[in-house]
């Protein structure tokens, strides 16, 4: 089936790391995204990954892929408030549609 | 980037309703999502080309269309309560796994 599971809410402290966690159950996904959306807006892409590497870094964001596990996490070094917003991770749907498949987000929280 | 028109919308009950979206340039693959309020977005369907090209779980009342000039429509008939939600178009060079899906800002729907 087709799920994709994130806690709803992290809370942080300015300066501190962030790290958001996402399970998948589609084992046969091949890219697996992090939006990012802001209140009253649109989806932000923030990074992607290939289904075969295990880590991705770029800036302050980390993404681990531990695939046998189906096991997604963003981290976000020296959080700031700016950061404040709900974190979606989302995987491409191997199905042939091309369809994403979105979690529930997590409401991340930077504390000043 | 990628717009969408009108920001807002409030129908009632039975009406039927058009959403637009204009693609990035070059663009030429549009997916359409319903984003409910404290959910995750879900995929309605994808149009490459001016062809659908996939559809999730929804019936078909949600009908779309896509015009060479990279604009596109969602029209949704009969509409009912809980159809309202955000309506996100995105808009990507193609349907592979690195043709990423960049969102516009979305159409809030309120249907009374």
């Amino acid at each position: 089936g087709e799920d994709v599971e994130q806690s709803l809410f992290l809370s942080v402290r300015e300066g501190d790391s962030s790290v958001i966690n996402c399970t998948y159950t589609d084992s046969s996904s091949t890219y697996l995204y992090w939006y990012k959306q802001e209140p009253g807006a649109g989806l932000q892409l923030l990074t992607y990954i290939f289904s075969n590497m295990d880590m991705k870094q770029d800036q302050r964001l980390t993404v681990l892929l531990n695939k046998k596990d189906k096991h997604l996490s963003l981290r976000i070094a020296d959080t700031q408030t700016g950061d404040s917003a709900i974190y979606f991770c989302a995987e491409r749907g191997a199905s042939g549609t091309y369809k994403y498949i979105f979690g529930t987000g997590t409401r991340l929280k930077v504390l000043a | 980037g990628v717009t969408q028109s009108p920001t807002h919308l409030i129908k009632t009950r039975g009406q039927q309703v058009t959403l637009r979206c204009s693609s990035q340039s070059g663009h030429n693959t549009v997916s359409w999502y319903q984003q409910a309020l404290g959910q995750g977005p879900q995929f309605i369907f994808q149009y490459y080309r001016e062809e659908e090209n996939g559809r999730g779980n929804f019936p078909p009342r949600f009908s779309g269309l896509q015009f060479p000039n990279d604009s596109s429509e969602l029209n949704v008939n009969a509409l009912e309560l809980d159809d309202s939600a955000l309506y996100l178009c995105a808009s990507s060079q193609g349907t592979g796994g690195l043709d990423t899906q960049y969102f516009g800002p979305g159409t809030r729907l309120t249907v009374l």
